[in-house]
């Protein structure tokens, strides 16, 4: 089984509906990552939480908000979707590893439409 | 100046040749660097991470980091075209917080394409 995974995978929704996306882990990881990747952009950080009372926004956290419910599960909702929030989510987890920084396991992703 | 660049692309070479691929950084500080490998639909996976100055072997992937110069690289030897994706450079920041435990973020260059014909 999948060490990070996200669900749903895929999801078409209409402009102004409140979507949520999901992510679980069981690699006992206590840092988790939202991104997003547009074509030509890389990925981009929307929020990260590095335990579950530690949440932070990233980059590009505008339209966004999220939910640690555990250490395992980590969740992205858009209130209210627009369709420039169309794009591909990746979940990430990390663990800490001290001052070298901090290998980054991705979930397989969710392609969200916003019509 | 984006935090994080690679190379425009997309990148083409022929089997069997080297692919380098390059990646410069602003942030002077930053302490670790990774290349992740991403095919078509699927997600990112760590192929290397280096961090110290010099060179780093693993197989087929050599990285490369000069921190004065503010430029990790990759080089993939003897292309396959199982070679052909984006690879995506990333970096840490130097930012810490007390005790020295890395924040954890990564910033990602934008990627490169890369594609390696028979």
């Amino acid at each position: 089984d999948a060490d990070v995974t996200q669900t749903p995978r895929n999801r078409i929704t209409k402009t102004g509906k409140r979507i949520m996306l999901e992510c679980s882990q069981t690699k006992g990881h206590d840092r988790m990552y939202w991104y997003r990747q547009d074509p030509g952009l890389g990925l981009r950080l929307i929020y990260y939480s590095f335990d579950v009372k530690d949440i932070n926004k990233g980059e590009i956290s505008d339209g966004y908000s999220v939910s640690r419910q555990a250490q395992a599960k980590f969740s992205l909702s858009l209130e209210s979707a627009i369709p420039n929030q169309t794009a591909l989510y990746f979940c990430a987890t990390s663990d800490t590893q001290g001052a070298l920084g901090e290998t980054q396991y991705f979930g397989p992703g969710t392609r969200l439409l916003v019509l | 100046q984006k935090e994080v660049e690679q190379n425009s692309g997309p990148l083409s070479v022929p089997e069997g040749a080297i692919a380098s691929l390059n990646c410069t950084y602003s942030d002077r500080g930053s302490q670790s660097f990774f290349w992740y490998r991403q095919y078509s639909g699927k997600s990112p996976e760590l192929i290397m991470s280096i961090y110290s100055n010099g060179d780093k072997e693993d197989g087929r992937f050599t990285a490369q980091l000069n921190k004065a110069s503010q430029y990790v690289s990759l080089l993939i030897r003897d292309s396959q075209p199982s070679d052909s994706a984006t690879y995506l450079c990333a970096v840490n920041p130097s930012s810490t917080r007390a005790g020295g435990t890395s924040y954890g973020k990564l910033t990602f260059g934008q990627g490169t394409i890369l594609t390696v014909h028979p």
